[in-house]
Order: structure tokens, then C-alpha cells, then sequence
């Protein structure tokens, strides 16, 4: 069983700030990856950033990277620089890393960022 | 990155109609595809697996009466809302991963929202 938590409450954020986005989880998977989504107000899934459980290294994108932590089972997304069209919802979600495997999300966080 | 298209992206039907979602992975073929269904400012939940070549796999709760898949080819599944009912206003999305990518990405439709009135 996978589980993924997104306790924040809706996240405020300055312009050109950095903001860490929070994410804990938990699976029986011995393998597994982690991964962040954006969902602006259009409803679309934009895929961030992939974690894969035997990573050495946390994942990097652009202004996007994952700060995992596997002993503490947290996955969190650090976005540099904010931009005004960071606004979304920002879903963390976890798969085993098996074909075709579901994915399972938090419940979201809302980001605003403010100019 | 790999592309699915997800039609119509909004519509709205009468109470008692049915209601078909197309999901069509444009580059890659999806042997397993997702469709999920999501209320506003709420998570992605889970609704079904679809399997080309045979029957969906439901999640637990989900009528698979009311809501009928059918994944005919590798790059179509459709999800079919019968009866649709006002309850069944939401936003449903699918979802494929390209066995060929390089990791476990999962691409996503652009959503359908529906309203049934």
C-alpha cells in the first residue's frame, strides 16, 4: 500500500523567493518512484520532477528540485525563483517503479505567489 | 515528452444521458491507461485501470455499470458515463505511461470536465 501527505495549508509566496513545497510518504515497495505535479486552474497535469528510490542524488529541473530524504521517507520540491505563473496546485505522487505501475497522490498544496 | 489527448475537454449533458471520454496516447502505445476522477480543490482519485484487450480493473466503490472503459486499441481508451446524473459532475482525466520513456512518467490527458444538468 502507498500512501503520499500534504499537510501545508495554502503556501504564500514573495516573487523571485524560494518556496519548499512538503512531502512525506509511505509504501511497502521496495522500489519505488516519487514524483511532483503541477495543476494550474486549466486542470492540466504538468509532470515537475522524478525521484527514483535508488537515486543517489536529488533530482534537479530548472528552478524545480526534490529534496529526498529516503530514512525520513520525505519528498519535498523546492521552486527557486518564483514566478507569478508558479500559482497551482502542486500534487507529490509515488509509483512502484514496475510497468504500467498507478500512481498515488497527496491531496495537494495551493501555491500563490505574490509580486 | 510524450503526448495524450484527452476529448472532449468540457461538456455538459442531461440528467439520465450518457456521456464518452476519449483518451489517446498520439505517440506511444499505452497498454494500461488511468482514468481518474477529481472534485474541485480535491486529490486525483483513482477510478479505474484499463487494460487494452481486456476488462478494467476497478477501484474500489467505482460502479463499473455506471462507468464503462473499454480500451479496444494501444492508443484508445474510452471512459463512458451512463445514466449520468448531477453527482456525476467532475473532472475526469486519464493518464498513460510510455513504456519505452526512461522512467516512470506518467503523461496526462488535458481533463474533460463535465456537467450534468
Amino acid at each position: 500500500a502507498q500512501k503520499i501527505t500534504q499537510t501545508q495549508p495554502g503556501m504564500f509566496v514573495q516573487e523571485k523567493e524560494a518556496v519548499t513545497l512538503d512531502c512525506t510518504y509511505d509504501t511497502s515497495d521496495p522500489s519505488y518512484g516519487l514524483f511532483w505535479y503541477k495543476q494550474p486552474s486549466s486542470g492540466e497535469m504538468i509532470f515537475l520532477i522524478y525521484q527514483g528510490s535508488y537515486d543517489q542524488q536529488n533530482a534537479t529541473e530548472g528552478r524545480y528540485s526534490l529534496n529526498f530524504q529516503k530514512a525520513r521517507k520525505s519528498a519535498n520540491l523546492v521552486i527557486s525563483a518564483s514566478q507569478l505563473g508558479d500559482s497551482a496546485m502542486y500534487f507529490c505522487a509515488t509509483a512502484n517503479t514496475g510497468a504500467n505501475s498507478k500512481l498515488t497522490f497527496g491531496k495537494g498544496i495551493t501555491l500563490s505567489v505574490r509580486p | 515528452g510524450a503526448v495524450v489527448s484527452q476529448h472532449p475537454s468540457w461538456v455538459i449533458c442531461k440528467s439520465g444521458t450518457s456521456v464518452k471520454i476519449e483518451c489517446r496516447s498520439l505517440d506511444f502505445q499505452a497498454t494500461t491507461m488511468f482514468w481518474y476522477r477529481q472534485f474541485p480543490k480535491q486529490s486525483l482519485m483513482l477510478m479505474a485501470t484499463s487494460n487494452e484487450g481486456s476488462k478494467a480493473t476497478y477501484e474500489q466503490g467505482v460502479e463499473k455499470d455506471k462507468f464503462l472503459i473499454n480500451h479496444a486499441s494501444l492508443t484508445l481508451s474510452t471512459l463512458t458515463v451512463t445514466s449520468a446524473h448531477p453527482e456525476d459532475s467532475s473532472f475526469y482525466i486519464c493518464s498513460a505511461t510510455n513504456p519505452g520513456g526512461a522512467n516512470t512518467e506518467a503523461f496526462f490527458g488535458q481533463g474533460t470536465r463535465l456537467t450534468v444538468v
